[in-house]
């Protein structure tokens, strides 16, 4: 069974911090790896596609690297508008969505 | 700016079936695939099912003897049929646009409607 796992389970950063979000597949994935945030009461919007480039109107402090297995969400120094939860999501076998990695405020 | 509204009742009754239909507005529904996703506390974010435009479909196998999504281009809308529900099907429920060409992903989202399963 495929499987999407992510960590850590909460990153807690005082705005203007670097935050590193892991993303780890069960099998490879080549490049095929969105990442989305999600606010409360809102849908997922989509940030990276394809592992590391980023979709419309997402800042340049959004970035994202990795193949294969391992891909990682950087955000370089924290605003406040971007606490929230990350989800990492495959397209390689199907769609399915990490558990999410929620970014708090210290 | 293409935008996406889920319609239909948030309540539904053991072994009876969700049906919900999304309306996609400010553009066109060709060459993309549309798309049902819904979100729970436990299982988070699960994708359901998608239609092409021509009507192709590809659904979740976990869902798959029970869904059916059509299409109605000429409306601008497509639908989500979900046969014997049980509590385990509430959720949130997303329709999405999913984009091949120069952006690939879920690039367009709903809002979202919440459907509890519920006598």
């Amino acid at each position: 069974e495929f499987v999407l796992t992510q960590s850590p389970a909460t990153l807690s950063l005082s705005p203007g911090e670097r935050a590193i979000l892991s993303c780890r597949a069960s099998q490879s994935i080549d490049r095929y790896l969105a990442w989305f945030q999600q606010k409360p009461g809102q849908p997922p919007r989509l940030l990276i596609y394809d592992a590391s480039s980023r979709a419309s109107d997402v800042p340049a402090r959004f970035s994202a690297s990795g193949s294969g297995t391992d891909f990682t969400l950087t955000i370089t120094s924290l605003e406040p508008e971007d606490f929230a939860v990350y989800y990492c999501q495959q397209r390689r076998f199907l769609f399915t969505f990490g558990p999410g990695t929620r970014v708090e405020i210290k | 700016q293409v935008q996406l509204q889920e319609s239909g009742p948030g309540l539904v009754k053991p072994s009876e079936t969700l049906s919900l239909t999304c309306t996609v507005s400010g553009g066109s529904m060709n060459d993309y695939y549309w798309t049902w996703i819904r979100q729970t506390p436990e299982k988070g974010l699960e994708w359901i099912g998608y239609i092409y435009h021509s009507g192709y479909t590809m659904y979740n196998p976990s869902v798959k003897s029970r869904v059916t999504i059509s299409i109605d281009t000429s409306k601008s809308q497509f639908s989500l049929g979900l046969t014997s529900v049980t509590t385990a099907d509430t959720a949130v429920y997303y329709c999405v646009r999913y984009a091949v060409d120069v952006v690939t992903g879920f690039d367009f989202w709903g809002r979202g409607t919440q459907v509890t399963v519920s006598s």
